[in-house]
């Protein structure tokens, strides 16, 4: 079993909807919780990060991590063609190494 | 700053033929790592480095990989021989440590190397 887990998908989903995209996680000791972005042919970039449990908010970009139940969400509000890419949620270990899960592909379309 | 600089692009090569790939990380930062990305395994972190030394190679599937980072400000991943499952997008990237942070800041990751094992 990978340590984070994530629908590869895709996702397709009209402009203007709101998307949620979730991962699980088995590790407890996991502290840190990232949302990275990554385009066609780019390298991912960070889109978010959160502490322990609790949201995030950024913009249209809401993070949210459950601790309890080792659960982890982005939510994007008013989706647009540009949000069109793959995401991928990571924690933190308690060295300095990112897992991350395999990543969800998101289709806005207009 | 250019950001993290990989290089080369793409690479095509046949079963058996050493491959080099190559990372120029962003000034100043004193992580890098290196991680493997493909559909079936997702991005899988290899090896990484804190002031030029490794710290943590559990992730290189086998001896046939070797990574070095004689200076700051470069660092190579060595596949040799090559075969075909090791067909991936290979990232490289670099952070600063942020003690605020209280752990590894920021990754910011390379383009990649699209390496393509025939």
């Amino acid at each position: 079993q990978k340590e984070v887990e994530q629908d590869p998908g895709p996702l397709s989903v009209p402009e203007g909807a709101i998307v949620s995209l979730n991962c699980t996680y088995s590790n407890s000791a996991f502290q840190y919780f990232m949302w990275y972005r990554q385009y066609s042919r780019k390298g991912p970039e960070l889109l978010m990060y959160t502490y322990s449990s609790g949201n995030k908010e950024d913009g249209r970009f809401t993070a949210q991590v459950d601790k309890s139940s080792k659960y982890i969400s982005l939510f994007i509000r008013d989706s647009q063609p540009s949000d069109s890419a793959t995401y991928l949620c990571a924690a933190l270990h308690n060295t300095d190494k990112l897992i991350f899960g395999t990543g969800t592909r998101l289709q806005v379309f207009p | 700053d250019a950001g993290v600089i990989q290089s080369p692009r793409h690479e095509v090569t046949e079963m058996g033929q050493e491959v080099t790939l190559r990372c120029k990380p962003i000034s100043g930062h004193d992580y890098l790592f290196w991680y493997r990305q493909t559909m079936m395994r997702g991005l899988e972190l290899l090896i990484y480095f804190n002031n030029n030394v490794p710290i943590d190679d559990s992730g290189m599937p086998e001896d046939r990989f070797s990574a070095k980072m004689p200076n700051a400000s470069f660092s190579t991943l060595k596949i040799q021989p090559s075969e075909p499952r090791d067909s991936a997008v290979y990232f490289c990237a670099s952070s600063f440590r942020d003690r605020g942070f209280g752990g590894t800041d920021t990754q910011y990751f390379g383009p990649g190397t699209r390496l393509t094992v025939l």
